[in-house]
């Protein structure tokens, strides 16, 4: 999984209550990406960090927040967590964007599978 | 509004034999396209990206296609393994700057 480790791979949590994932990365991409998958859906952004601070939202962003402090970390929160936030969440990483050169592919990480009750 | 259609959303084969996935999209304008395969319980790995200027791009029995003009692509498994099958994901990047725009997904099952 080129490099990328998420933590925790599997988590139970209620109603409310506050959860964070994390993702390392070893390779040093500039770029860092959430999304959630559901079945019927495509993958969904959620947010994305284009450098150390600096991160926007994507389209499915309301109840999620991120930071990232360090190139390698980049941690999702979810304030309250909902029952609609169930869903499994990916990580990803890239050097660029946009450039359409192999740089531009994302690399995947295991996924953190997510169940709110 | 920006959208990525994939067809047949499931698709039984039997080993050995050739298949192809399609993929129909609305973005615009356009910047590249990418083909993911996604195992089960595993994050997406890329297979192939593609700028507008491309028609072609082989990586192993994987051969993917781009008809920029009627904004068509197509993933084409030459002599298909128990392996493939996986959901394979066609994405599409707008121009530079905007959010990569997911497909939901061709699941592919290849039986012995």
């Amino acid at each position: 999984d080129a490099g990328i480790t998420q933590s925790p791979r599997h988590k139970v949590t209620e109603t409310g209550t506050p959860v964070t994932l994390r993702c390392h990365q070893t390779e040093n991409h500039r770029y860092m990406y959430w999304y959630r998958q559901d079945p019927g859906h495509g993958l969904r952004l959620i947010h994305y960090s284009y450098g150390v601070k600096d991160t926007d939202k994507g389209e499915v962003s309301d109840g999620y927040s991120v930071s990232r402090s360090k190139t390698e970390d980049f941690l999702l929160t979810l304030e309250s967590a909902t029952s609609s936030q169930t869903s499994v969440y990916f990580c990803a990483i890239s050097e660029n964007v946009g450039t359409g050169a192999p740089g531009d592919t994302q690399y995947f990480g295991p996924g953190t599978r997510l169940t709110v009750l | 509004k920006n959208q990525v259609e994939q067809s047949p959303q499931s698709l039984i084969i039997l080993e050995g034999k050739n298949c192809t996935l399609q993929c129909n999209y609305t973005v615009s304008p356009f910047s590249n396209l990418r083909w993911y395969k996604q195992d089960t319980g595993r994050g997406p790995v890329s297979l192939t990206i593609m700028t507008f200027s491309e028609n072609t791009k082989s990586n192993g029995r994987y051969t993917a296609t781009l008809d920029a003009d009627t904004k068509q692509s197509s993933l084409h498994i030459t002599a298909s393994q128990l392996s493939d099958s996986a959901s394979y994901i066609c994405v599409v990047l707008g121009q530079a700057g905007t959010a990569l725009i997911f497909g939901k997904g061709t699941t592919l099952s290849v039986s012995s």
